[in-house]
């Protein structure tokens, strides 16, 4: 159990749609990233926030957005989904001491058709 | 940018015996955190263990260890006593620093099937 809890786990979503993944971490983990994982390979990372602000990205186009409350929770949002979006979606949080476990969700399942 | 390199996409071993998982990596920092993560069908990604790279010794939890080699940069990971359970995908992880912010880089992984 790592207190991090992702949800839809699957939705399917049709080209040009916009999604929005959701994500909440424990109490006190203030830095919250998100990582694409397609079929067969290692996750890549997206973007990170921490205390609300977004604070490093990956190689992902604008169209990939996030939010990160207060409450630690946060939210991926992707604009006009391409079929190349279809993939696990990986939210992971950690408190706020550098060298501390990374705790992972169980994924939101994105397919596009 | 760094890379995380996996040779071994899959491996099987016997229960109750022991297995290698090759990992290498690619950076020109000194001071860096290595992990192994287990992703089983339930897709949660789980640490397994992790190694400083500033610590000399290699990093155990009870069954899995590493074979940390800093010069040549390599993150080897030994699972003794195989169980069932252990049948997952490995990744292999380099935490690198980026900005203001720290970001995992995962090799591809491998799939690791234990026979009965």
């Amino acid at each position: 159990e790592t207190g991090v809890t992702q949800s839809p786990t699957h939705l399917i979503k049709t080209r040009g749609q916009q999604v929005t993944l959701r994500c909440s971490s424990q109490s006190g983990h203030n830095t919250v990233s998100w990582y694409q994982q397609a079929l067969g390979q290692g996750p890549q990372f997206i973007f990170q926030y921490y205390r609300e602000e977004e604070n490093g990205r990956g190689n992902f186009p604008p169209r990939f957005s996030g939010l990160q409350f207060p409450n630690y929770s946060s939210e991926l949002n992707v604009n006009a989904l391409e079929l190349d979006d279809s993939a696990l979606y990986l939210c992971a949080s950690r408190p706020d001491r550098a060298g501390n476990t990374i705790y992972f969700g169980e994924g939101s399942w994105l397919t596009v058709v | 940018a760094q890379t995380v390199t996996q040779s071994q996409p899959e491996m099987s071993v016997q229960e109750a015996e022991t297995v290698t998982l090759s990992c290498t990596y690619d950076t020109s920092e000194s001071d860096y955190y290595l992990f192994w993560y287990k992703q089983p069908p339930s897709r949660q990604m789980i640490l397994v263990i992790r190694q400083e790279a500033y610590k000399q010794q290699n990093a155990t939890e009870n069954r899995f260890s590493v074979n940390f080699q800093k010069a040549a940069k390599s993150f080897s990971l030994k699972i003794s006593d195989s169980q069932l359970g252990d049948a997952a995908m490995y990744f292999c992880a380099y935490r690198e620093k980026q900005g203001g912010s720290e970001k995992l880089v995962f090799g591809k992984g491998t799939k690791l099937t234990v026979n009965p």
